[in-house]
């Protein structure tokens, strides 16, 4: 069983619109959470951290924590056609030694 | 940003084959992980390392060894390459001090035929 579970699997969104990616998980030992990016042909690399309930901002990115119902959103604001990509959410237990848990992913498309 | 860099980053194996993926940080960091990267399936933990000389099992690691012999360096083995074993790995490192937040290398995309 995936315990970190993304939705939606793909999404395409006009060029300045807004994207919305989901994140939920089924294990309540995981507290906190990361959203990453990939581009084609790289490794994924760190968007931002969430650890605490509410909103955190980074540019045009925002994401959203509900620690009670472990579901963690992510927004991208005036997308841009460099944010077409994969993205996954990540999410570690108390022990920092034993890596990050992922999602399965959710491809964006940014269009003109 | 962290520098962890992979070689190879392509390589096709034989089937029974031995493969050594390596990997290489600068960054000081204590903790390396090996993740497998398939279609469907997302990102998955094979071995970790907190220190040198020590590896630790993830969730995926029948069918391969690592060996961390420094800080710097962590090597995934594939002892006898299999068909399923090809896919695309990734080394990443982390500190404890960032969080644990993961810093990934450019992959290494491994065929085994």
């Amino acid at each position: 069983q995936q315990k970190v579970q993304q939705s939606p699997e793909s999404l395409s969104v006009p060029e300045g619109g807004m994207a919305s990616l989901n994140c939920t998980s089924s294990d309540r030992n995981f507290q906190y959470f990361w959203w990453y990016r990939q581009h084609s042909g790289e490794g994924p690399k760190a968007l931002m951290s969430i650890f605490s309930d509410g909103d955190k901002k980074e540019g045009r990115f925002t994401a959203h924590l509900n620690k009670a119902s472990l579901h963690v959103s992510l927004h991208i604001r005036d997308s841009q056609p460099s944010d077409s990509a994969l993205y996954f959410c990540a999410a570690r237990r108390g022990n920092y030694a034993q890596g990050l848990t992922f999602g399965l992913g959710t491809r964006v498309s940014v269009f003109p | 940003e962290a520098a962890v860099t992979q070689s190879p980053r392509s390589k096709v194996a034989v089937t029974g084959g031995k493969v050594t993926l390596s990997c290489h940080q600068t960054n000081n960091h204590d903790y390396m992980y090996w993740y497998r990267q398939d279609t469907g399936h997302g990102l998955r933990l094979i071995h970790y390392s907190y220190v040198a000389d020590s590896t630790e099992k993830g969730d995926i690691p029948d069918g391969y060894k690592a060996s961390r012999p420094s800080q710097e360096n962590f090597s995934l083995i594939l002892e006898l390459a299999s068909l399923s074993q090809t896919a695309v790995y990734f080394c990443a490192s982390s500190a404890s001090l960032s969080g644990n937040t993961l810093y990934f290398g450019e992959g290494s995309r491994l065929i085994v035929v």
